[in-house]
């Protein structure tokens, strides 16, 4: 089954403790990318890769970190975390080219920062 | 100028009847256009994509883009309860290959 798996699905931490949301796709997407989703504000897009080794900034990249070591990863790293970063995040994946907008998204994950 | 603008909604549309969805984008470049739809407390799943100026027809779902105006639209015929949800729309910049996505409209089809 064709599928984004984002872990954990839900997380509760403190400020300044790092934590990392992993993300797969079993598709052989080039495309993946991270989002995260308030209330007033949309979906906004934090980093975005097209390939191995090859990530760029979204919107609102501050306070976080990517990397693309594999095709199929693309975790999300939250160095020290604030509570303004308190949020549900998307991770989503896509092939490139025409369609790289039709994005598959994992399930979520609701993180909240104390 | 907001990059992609949606109204916010609640829209309300009785059952059966066609719902109209609307986005507007300020980038001219801009090449590739989507709807989303999102139930409340769910990941986005993409309904529809348009890439050429006209109408595409998916089903009940007909989706308008008119690069002139910089608008695109979703219409959902015979509204049915279960298209109550958050209707997104979404960009792609081939400049950057961002996909840019609206605040969303909210559906709700009255039964």
């Amino acid at each position: 089954e064709a599928q984004v798996t984002q872990n954990p699905r839900y997380l509760i931490t403190v400020t300044g403790k790092k934590l990392t949301v992993t993300c797969s796709q079993n598709m052989n997407h080039e495309y993946m990318s991270w989002y995260r989703q308030d209330p007033g504000l949309g979906l906004r897009q934090i980093y975005y890769s097209m390939n191995v080794e090859v990530t760029d900034k979204g919107d609102v990249p501050e306070g976080y970190k990517v990397s693309r070591k594999e095709k199929r990863n693309f975790p999300l790293i939250l160095e020290s975390p604030s509570p303004n970063q308190t949020s549900l995040y998307f991770c989503a994946s896509s092939l490139l080219g025409r369609g790289t907008g039709e994005l598959f998204f994992g399930e979520g994950s609701r993180l909240t920062v104390l | 100028q907001k990059e992609v603008e949606q109204n916010s909604g609640p829209l309300s549309v009785p059952e059966g009847a066609i719902a109209s969805l609307n986005c507007t984008y300020s980038d001219r470049v801009s090449q590739s256009f989507f709807w989303y739809r999102q139930y409340s407390g769910k990941s986005p799943e993409l309904i529809m994509s348009i890439y050429s100026n006209g109408d595409k027809e998916d089903g009940r779902f007909t989706a308008q883009l008119n690069k002139a105006s910089q608008y695109v639209s979703l219409l959902i015929r015979d509204s049915q309860p279960s298209d109550s949800a958050t209707y997104l729309c979404a960009v792609n910049k081939y400049r950057d290959d961002k996909i840019i996505f609206g605040k969303g409209t909210r559906l709700h089809i009255l039964p």
